[in-house]
């Protein structure tokens, strides 16, 4: 189990949204910032969102993040078919003194 | 442009030992924290360990503790994982990445990622 919870799971067809949730704790999303990752199947992991939701640069403006309290949540607008991918949360942890990843979301573009 | 490039994968009996080298290129590498990040087969993304530039701090998960230790050379621009006793379980595609820090504690993210190198642990 996953310190930071996420659904294994989520859907939509092209054009659509779809929102991706990251639930945790006070030791972690509660007191710091949270980063999300895209990972296409074989490829290594890139940065998506970090420090809650700041966008680097060349990151579609589709994609958007947010926080509240101790969960967190990945937006992603006007779905493309490359935006088919696992997506993982992340954010520092006070109480074990380590980084904590989401256990990773599959978003299938129907 | 920044580039990390992993290697020294391989298989490796239980109880044996691998090096895994990062080596870091397009930036000032004495610059900048450097981690491990591991992904088991078919599973998702585990933190391994951190070390701080100049080395000043390193943090490793629970797992690994005793068993892996992280170090850099910054004369040769490379990251390095050293892994003793290996089990079946640290089987994974072992990642390293940059980390851009924001200055304050627990504010930080791992901007660029190399290719992976893959550590098979079996017998």
């Amino acid at each position: 189990q996953s310190v930071l919870t996420q659904p294994p799971s989520a859907s939509g067809t092209p054009g659509q949204g779809v929102t991706i949730s990251c639930s945790g704790s006070s030791s972690n999303i509660g007191s710091n910032s949270v980063n999300w990752y895209q990972q296409v199947p074989g490829t290594a992991p890139k940065l998506l969102i970090y420090n809650n939701n700041q966008r680097p640069s060349g990151v579609p403006d589709r994609f958007s993040g947010s926080k509240s309290g101790t969960s967190a949540s990945l937006a992603i607008s006007g779905l493309q078919s490359e935006d088919e991918a696992d997506y993982y949360c992340a954010a520092w942890d006070d109480s074990f003194i380590s980084w904590v990843f989401g256990g990773g979301t599959k978003l299938t573009v129907l | 442009q920044v580039q990390l490039v992993e290697s020294g994968g391989g298989v490796v009996q239980p109880g044996g030992s691998l090096r895994l080298s990062c080596a870091a290129s397009g930036f000032t590498f004495t610059n900048y924290g450097m981690h491990w990040v591991r992904q088991a087969p078919g599973k998702g993304l585990e933190w391994v360990a951190f070390i701080r530039y100049g080395g000043s701090d390193i943090y490793y998960i629970d797992s690994v503790k005793g068993r892996f230790t992280i170090s850099r050379d910054d004369s040769k621009n490379t990251l390095y994982l050293q892994m003793n006793s290996l089990r079946a379980e640290d089987t994974a595609v072992y990642y390293c990445a940059r980390e851009q820090w924001l200055g304050r504690k627990g504010e930080g993210y791992f901007d660029y990622w190399g290719q992976g190198t893959l550590v098979t642990v079996s017998s």
